[in-house]
């Protein structure tokens, strides 16, 4: 059972462009939704997170925007940079239930070309 | 700091041969958690525990048995390994701290890839 779906598996936009990843959830009780940026060869490492009392959350060039009547959530990259490819994951939680465990999406592949 | 840490990097198994994969954390977190990562299904939650001495399946717990004798150290086990568990193995560990303004931050390793053959 897929708790979180994400999509697009994969990703291709021109330097400058803004990239966005989409990810659904099922689970209401989800209180914590958290981005992870993976580069190859190496493990996830946090990017910015959400909870559900806010509906948009800005750090840097990395924006979440959260739907919580849609159970859905993004990421928007603004002025993506090639340093930017790397396979983006959303996950969510229910963060003080069984050690706040995260459930990952699927993962989206983003290419950012010169 | 080295954060998390995992041995070994790499490694080739034969089909019923056994191994354990070791974690460890220098960040006195209480929570640790082993993810397997397969192309197309993201990370999925094999085990964790909440503190030393006790640990809880996931999402993919069948094959694997874990251990966790003391706070800094997760062993993930593979007693009879097969070919479905080849795969990149990624350990983590989080904060129990429940004070305002905590960070609910999973910490990863670098990931442990296994093929099994």
């Amino acid at each position: 059972q897929q708790q979180v779906k994400q999509s697009p598996q994969s990703l291709i936009v021109q330097k400058g462009g803004i990239p966005i990843i989409n990810c659904a959830y099922e689970n209401t009780a989800f209180d914590y939704f958290p981005w992870y940026q993976q580069f190859p060869g190496k493990g996830p490492a946090l990017l910015i997170a959400i909870r559900p009392d806010v509906s948009e959350k800005k750090e840097g060039r990395f924006t979440i925007s959260f739907n919580k009547s849609a159970k859905q959530f993004s990421l928007h990259i603004m002025d993506s940079q090639p340093g930017d490819s790397a396979t983006y994951f959303c996950a969510a939680s229910i963060i003080y239930n069984q050690g706040g465990k995260l459930i990952f999406g699927q993962g989206t592949e983003l290419s950012v070309k010169p | 700091n080295a954060g998390v840490t995992q041995t070994p990097k790499f490694r080739v198994l034969k089909t019923g041969q056994s191994m354990t994969l070791l974690c460890a954390q220098d960040m006195n977190h209480e929570y640790m958690y082993w993810y397997r990562q397969d192309p197309g299904m993201g990370l999925r939650l094999i085990h964790y525990s909440v503190g030393e001495g006790t640990t809880a399946k996931g999402e993919v717990p069948d094959g694997y048995n874990v251990s966790r004798l003391k706070k800094q150290n997760f062993l993930l086990g593979l007693e009879s390994a097969a070919p479905s568990q080849t795969s990149v193995y990624f350990c983590a560990s989080k904060s129990s701290d429940r004070s305002g303004g905590i960070s609910y931050e999973q910490y990863f390793g670098p990931g442990t890839r296994l093929t099994v053959t």
